[in-house]
């Protein structure tokens, strides 16, 4: 069966630091790869997804970047982070198109 | 782009009660989804459905794809109080990126 797996599951981080979030897919082979960002709660905003290694694409221009070193690795990242980066963040895989999309657990983001 | 009305935002009630939400696009989908997220969690595949005029049922919860494959409901019989949670629609229309409500919060009285 498919896992997906996000962590840390809470961060605190200060203003100007650096982040990476790391999201890993098990038991499925070139999967799509997405990341949302969920601020208080509610609504959940697209912010990457990729179709293949090395593929990105960037759906709101933001402080943020994405990398797929690897099939089913996908990677959030920050050079300096603002305080409107805090929220909840999310991993999620799917198949193809028209498909379901899994989610992992969540990392709740708190820049200080 | 595709937009996504679910209704409604909130919904309060008693512990036995039924419960009803809905979603409608403004244009056609191939695929709806609906999602449960407890807080803290990331949400969860309730049910998937594929066919226009589909209606599937797990459990207490029961969700049919409309017939004109704009809209979708989401139907959850004798509510309990562990069905708390925030309950969003997706919507797929031949692309890699489902589209998403913006959730209905339920809160559940015992």
């Amino acid at each position: 069966s498919q896992t997906i797996h996000q962590w840390p599951a809470t961060l605190v981080q200060p203003v100007g630091s650096p982040l990476s979030l790391e999201c890993t897919v098990e038991g499925t082979s070139n999967p799509n790869l997405y990341w949302y960002r969920q601020a208080a709660g509610r609504g959940l905003q697209l912010l990457f997804y990729s179709v293949g290694i090395g593929q990105i694409s960037s759906e709101v221009p933001q402080n943020l970047s994405a990398s797929r070193p690897q099939d089913r690795q996908f990677i959030l990242s920050s050079k300096k982070l603002l305080l409107s980066d805090s929220g909840f963040y999310l991993c999620a895989w799917g198949r193809g198109k028209n498909t379901e999309a899994f989610f992992g657990q969540g990392t709740r983001l708190t820049v200080v | 782009g595709q937009q996504l009305n679910q209704s409604p935002q909130s919904m309060f009630i008693q512990e036995g009660e039924d419960v009803s939400m809905n979603c409608t696009s403004s244009s056609i989908f191939n695929t709806w989804l609906w999602y449960k997220q407890d807080p803290g969690e990331g949400p969860v595949l309730l049910i998937a459905l594929y066919k226009a005029g589909e209606l599937t049922s797990n459990g207490r919860l029961t969700a049919q794809f409309g017939i004109t494959r704009k809209d979708s409901f989401l139907n959850i019989s004798a509510s309990i109080p562990s069905d708390v949670g925030i309950y969003f629609c997706a919507g797929q229309g031949g692309s890699y990126i489902p589209t998403f409500g913006r959730g209905t919060s339920l809160i559940v009285h015992p």
